[in-house]
């Protein structure tokens, strides 16, 4: 089965870093997404993997290691804006999204 | 990026009634559309993905005859919710993308609530 997993909840502190960890499982891979949802909104586009490595822009970074169905966001020099819900997803061989349950970051003063 | 827009951004109805939900693709084409649901604190799910000109794919328990779906364009489509319960309050969100294998872009979701 395809199953994407992703921590419920994690917390960290202004100006800190914190690493959000996702692994998948797909039938097929077309690509790792990262969305950000703030609460009462629809998900934002942060970042898309298909390629191993890590991939920076600005304060995120997103890594993938295809070999080990892993993928990591990254955030730095958090700001409490970034208290929100980060969303995994991979792209399955027919192009379809297939979403983890999101990690829902608190960022403490 | 695209932009997509959705509206109403909230709707009240009756018990019974039906709401139409509005999904466009402002300066892309959208071949494909995707809508979902997300009730408080869970994550998105997926309700069914349309293309253009053809019949949406709903997904496993989801009734197609209460969740009308419409793509007539590749810059429209439309969710209504027929006879609308109390059960069905929710968050709806659109996504809509143009290649297989670019992302979706998202609509600001639709806040709806049945009384």
């Amino acid at each position: 089965g395809q199953n994407i997993d992703q921590p419920t909840e994690m917390t960290a502190t202004e100006g800190a870093i914190v690493q959000i960890n996702c692994t998948y499982q797909t039938s097929g891979f077309n690509g790792l997404f990262w969305y950000q949802q703030h609460a009462g909104e629809a998900p934002t586009f942060l970042s898309y993997n298909v390629l191993d490595g890590l991939e920076e822009k600005g304060r995120f970074s997103s890594f993938l290691s295809r070999s080990k169905g892993y993928s990591y966001l990254l955030l730095k020099e958090l700001q409490m804006t970034d208290s929100a819900s980060y969303l995994c997803a991979g792209m399955d061989s027919n192009y379809q999204l297939i979403w983890g349950a999101g990690t829902k970051l608190i960022i403490k003063p | 990026g695209a932009v997509v827009s959705q509206h109403p951004s909230w709707v009240i109805c009756k018990s019974g009634t039906s709401v139409k939900i509005e999904c466009r693709s402002l300066d892309f084409q959208a071949t494909t559309m995707f809508w979902y649901r997300q009730f408080p604190k869970q994550s998105l799910m997926l309700m069914a993905t349309s293309n253009e000109g053809s019949k949406a794919t709903y997904e496993q328990g989801v009734e197609k005859d209460k969740f009308l779906i419409n793509h007539a364009s590749l810059t429209l489509s439309t969710l209504t919710v027929t006879s609308a319960h109390p059960e069905d309050s929710s968050f709806y969100i659109c996504s809509a993308r143009d290649n297989r294998d670019t992302e979706a872009f998202f609509g600001q979701g639709t806040r709806l609530t049945v009384v």
